[in-house]
């Protein structure tokens, strides 16, 4: 199947700094990217869809500044976490579904990051 | 509005034995169903799903058969075995016409030899 990966797998940083997080479809384009995240012991919250070429769309109540997403190719997302502080300590996981244009009911996620704020 | 929710885990069994978790729902309109699972270290896959009400999902021995008038999904395997232990996620999608995933909490199940 279609293999969706993602870098780093773990990061650790002091509050106040920017993370990057990548996600990738390694053998297929992806014109929309899911942004999600995991707190222990709980579901998964979708953040953000990240359209190529354009704005992403966000959830509600997720803030748009606090995490900037930037989807500047086919097989590439971008989730920046900036001025990180300790309550953005989470698991992200990205998942994109294949093809484009259609109701794609079928997603690839990504092994996710685990961030963690000190 | 619209959520999923599943069984708390973990659940451990012994091998060969049955499997059951449970996965009920709410949603506006007629949602497509699914379980995805995660084995340690990767990322989430499609188990199964089901798009109609009395549709059956079934893949590598488990199967799920969508409800509507109990609003449920629930998992069954016959006979599990070590290599299924995973979280395994209930979801949904399609309530606002999008694919939308909207997940339940997770089910982390546990098969000892």
């Amino acid at each position: 199947g279609a293999v969706v990966s993602q870098h780093p797998s773990w990061v650790i940083c002091k509050s106040g700094t920017s993370v990057k997080i990548e996600c990738r479809s390694l053998d297929f384009q992806a014109t929309t990217m899911f942004w999600y995240r995991q707190f222990p012991k709980q579901s998964l919250m979708l953040m953000a869809t990240s359209n190529e070429g354009s704005k992403a769309t966000y959830e509600q109540g997720v803030e748009k500044d606090k995490f900037l997403i930037n989807h500047a190719s086919l097989t590439l997302s971008t989730l920046t976490v900036t001025s990180a502080h300790p309550e953005d300590s989470s698991f992200y996981i990205c998942s994109a579904p294949p093809g484009q244009g259609v109701r794609q009911e079928t997603q690839y996620f990504g092994p996710g990051t685990r961030l963690l704020v000190l | 509005g619209n959520s999923v929710t599943q069984m708390e885990g973990p659940v451990t069994l012994s091998e060969e034995a049955f499997l059951t978790i449970n996965c009920t729902y709410t949603a506006t309109g007629y949602p497509s169903l699914f379980w995805y699972v995660q084995y340690p270290g990767e990322g989430l896959q499609l188990l199964l799903k089901a798009t109609k009400a009395d549709d059956k999902g079934s893949n590598k021995g488990f199967e799920a058969t969508y409800r509507k008038e109990t609003t449920s999904f629930h998992l069954e395997k016959g006979s599990v075995q070590v290599s299924d232990s995973a979280v395994y996620f209930c979801a949904l999608s399609g309530v606002d016409s999008s694919y939308k995933l909207i997940f339940g909490s997770g089910t982390r199940l546990l098969v000892r030899p």
